[in-house]
């Protein structure tokens, strides 16, 4: 079976500053790892993926993430955050040995990001 | 750029009722699924759906639960008699079609679903 923890129900970060969103995933072979942003009202957008190759992922709104095998991690990350990515973060897994689509969710990390 | 459609974004309605919940995928879309939120829970994967036919179902997807995709724009979710614990925000989304399963899926912005 498949699944995603988000281990901070929030976090909070000074604009300007270092934005990371942890999660970490176990399935039961080499993973398709996504992050989705959520904003008030609105739907779940994609920022970026890790499906092979380079572990370190760029993806929209100059977020990145890095997939680290060995911790079973797939943290997001963004050099200096805006008040405008305040917003609430999933990350998903879909492992690619099972049958279907389906994305398994993390419980989400709100990100407040203060002036 | 395109975008996954939903309607209504709230609706209310009266536990045992049947409601219908609309959405229009990003058109070169072949593969769809809808996912669910009960307030303050994950996101939960419900069904998915592929040429018309369901491709995988969760164990929330019960009898009470239909999908289909009438015109060839629409996909709906149908819940035919609601229950209390069917309140949540339900999510569409879709994605090109992949055999390997590494396509992104893209989702709308959600029906807001409360049952009395």
């Amino acid at each position: 079976a498949q699944s995603v923890a988000q281990p901070e129900d929030q976090v909070n970060v000074a604009e300007g500053n270092p934005l990371t969103v942890k999660c970490t995933y176990s399935v039961s072979g080499n993973p398709y790892l996504f992050w989705y942003v959520q904003y008030p009202n609105r739907g779940l957008q994609f920022l970026l993926k890790y499906i092979t190759g380079d572990n370190l992922v760029k993806g929209s709104y100059g977020f990145e993430a890095e997939f680290n095998k060995s911790q079973t991690s797939f943290h997001l990350k963004k050099p200096s955050a805006l008040v405008s990515d305040s917003a609430l973060y999933f990350c998903a897994v879909r492992d690619p040995e099972a049958a279907g689509n389906k994305l398994t969710f993390g419980g989400g990390t709100r990100v407040l990001v203060k002036p | 750029e395109p975008e996954v459609t939903q309607t209504p974004s709230h609706q209310v309605t009266q536990m045992g009722q049947e409601v219908i919940l609309r959405c229009v995928p990003i058109s070169n879309h072949l593969y769809f699924y809808w996912y669910r939120q009960i307030l303050g829970q994950k996101v939960e994967f419900l069904v998915s759906f592929y040429n018309n036919e369901i491709s995988e179902k969760s164990e929330i997807f019960d009898d009470q639960f239909s999908v289909e995709r009438p015109d060839g724009s629409n996909f709906t979710l149908k819940i035919r008699s609601t229950k209390l614990e069917d309140s949540a925000m339900y999510f569409c989304a879709g994605s090109l079609l992949s055999g390997r399963g590494t396509e992104t899926q893209y989702f709308g912005p959600g029906t807001r679903l409360l049952v009395l």
